[in-house]
């Protein structure tokens, strides 16, 4: 299996300010077809999760230039360059290489 | 626009069944991928089952491999997980996923005596 730990855990940013989201996965996420299957997702209150970044880095339809993921093999990170009050919830890094598994979340709050 | 509504829950004693469905609209159904994730209270998201496109194969995550079984009837435009042998473990919500895209608001479902 697969583990996905992402860190930290909990994350209290000044609105405008940037934040980091790190995932390291156990196993490399590189397939022979040349893709990497590294997601992220966010996880508003009260609402089901919602897609941000496929493929490491590829952001999804609507979603704000101000998130960008980056990393390879099996380091990762997901950053917003400025945070906004709409981007508190969990957020989750996912791996799609070997079944699917879901890293830990990290809690993000506005200081 | 992609429609999924997930349905079935409900509250089982340990060791019994219970048969969640997921109607999808919005999109040609049998040209995707679903998948049922998990949330336990308060807890983070699991992954647990994903049929192909053509329901030609099936995967599952370790905790409910052999317990749980996920199916699809294109003709209703439906996915299905079958549960049994029902733990307190198993008590989350239930969301379905097309491609881990676009997702359902869940069903909850509680394991209790």
């Amino acid at each position: 299996d697969i583990v996905m730990t992402q860190t930290p855990l909990s994350l209290s940013v000044t609105l405008g300010q940037p934040a980091s989201i790190s995932c390291k996965s156990s196993q490399s996420l590189l397939r022979s077809d040349g893709k990497t299957y590294l997601y992220w997702y966010l996880q508003k209150p009260g609402q089901s999760p919602q897609l941000l970044i496929y493929e490491v880095s590829s952001r999804f339809i609507g979603v704000p230039d101000r998130f960008s993921g980056s990393g390879s093999g099996t380091d990762f990170t997901l950053k917003i360059s400025r945070v906004e009050a709409d981007d508190v919830g969990v957020y989750y890094c996912m791996q799609g290489i070997y079944l699917h598994s879901f890293g830990q979340g990290t809690e993000l709050e506005i200081k | 626009q992609v429609h999924l509504v997930e349905s079935g829950g409900g509250v089982v004693q340990p060791g019994g069944s219970l048969r969640l469905s997921c109607a999808a609209s919005g999109f040609t159904f049998n040209r995707f991928g679903m998948h049922w994730v998990r949330q336990a209270p308060g807890k983070g998201l699991e992954w647990i089952a994903f049929i192909r496109s053509d329901g030609s194969s099936q995967s599952y995550a370790d905790s409910v491999k052999g317990r749980f079984t996920i199916s699809r009837d294109d003709s209703k435009h439906t996915v299905y997980l079958q549960m049994n042998s029902l733990r307190s473990e198993d008590t989350a919500l239930y969301y379905c996923a097309r491609e881990l895209v676009s997702w359902g608001h869940g069903a909850r479902v509680t394991v209790s005596s």
